[in-house]
């Protein structure tokens, strides 16, 4: 069966810093992965993605997210905070044995101070 | 603008009643999805589609039923609404199994 933990339910960091959202999963098979984003009241968008190809992903605004099968981590880093990142992320896993059903975090909430 | 379109955006039942969420894709997508967004619990599956014709059970099935109605529509109902269904309700599509989801806006329900 297929889970994520999201280790962090809050991160609040500085404008201009850099931004750090944990995220660990499990797995049976080679997992696809995503990063999602949710400003409020908001649908959601998707950020990055990996598929077994390079296992450091890149997404929009300047999110990136790296693939770590070792420690079954897919953490989403960005160097530079803006206040326009401030909203929830999720992190989710999808399993072709699965059904190809994503299963979600529980949501990182990001908070960015000026 | 392509997309997934929801209706209605905000919705409040009394106990008892029913309704029906609709959801529309014009991407060709084969996939479609509802699920629910509750606090601090991210999103779980309540119902999909992996193609038209087909319908399955996700995480949170009860209480619910679904109906693909050709390959753009997929709606979600709910016979007797309970206090217990208050969420926002998300649905999703998807053409392959590595490609991301594309979301609607969202149905924020309140059942009182």
């Amino acid at each position: 069966a297929q889970s994520v933990t999201q280790l962090d339910s809050h991160v609040s960091v500085s404008e201009g810093t850099p931004v750090l959202l944990r995220c660990n999963y499990s797995s049976s098979y080679s997992p696809s992965l995503f990063w999602y984003v949710q400003h409020p009241n908001k649908g959601l968008q998707l950020l990055l993605k990996y598929t077994s190809a390079a296992t450091l992903v890149k997404g929009i605004n300047g999110f990136e997210a790296e693939f770590k099968k070792s420690e079954t981590s897919f953490h989403l880093t960005k160097p530079s905070a803006h206040m326009s990142d401030a909203a929830e992320y999720f992190c989710v896993v999808s399993e072709r044995n699965a059904g190809n059903m994503l299963t979600f975090g529980g949501g990182t909430r990001l908070m960015v101070k000026p | 603008n392509a997309g997934v379109t929801q209706t209605p955006k905000f919705q409040v039942l009394k106990t008892g009643q029913s309704m029906t969420l609709q959801c529309a894709q014009d991407m060709n997508h084969n996939s479609m999805y509802w699920y629910r967004q509750d606090p601090g619990m991210g999103l779980r599956l309540i119902y999909y589609s992996a193609s038209e014709g087909t319908t399955d059970k996700g995480e949170v099935p009860n209480g619910y039923n679904v109906s693909r109605l050709n390959k753009r529509e997929f709606s979600l109902r709910l016979e007797s609404a309970a206090p217990s269904q208050t969420s926002v309700y998300f649905c999703a599509s998807r053409t392959g199994i590595d490609y991301g989801y594309t979301f609607g806006s969202g149905t924020r329900l309140t059942v009182v």
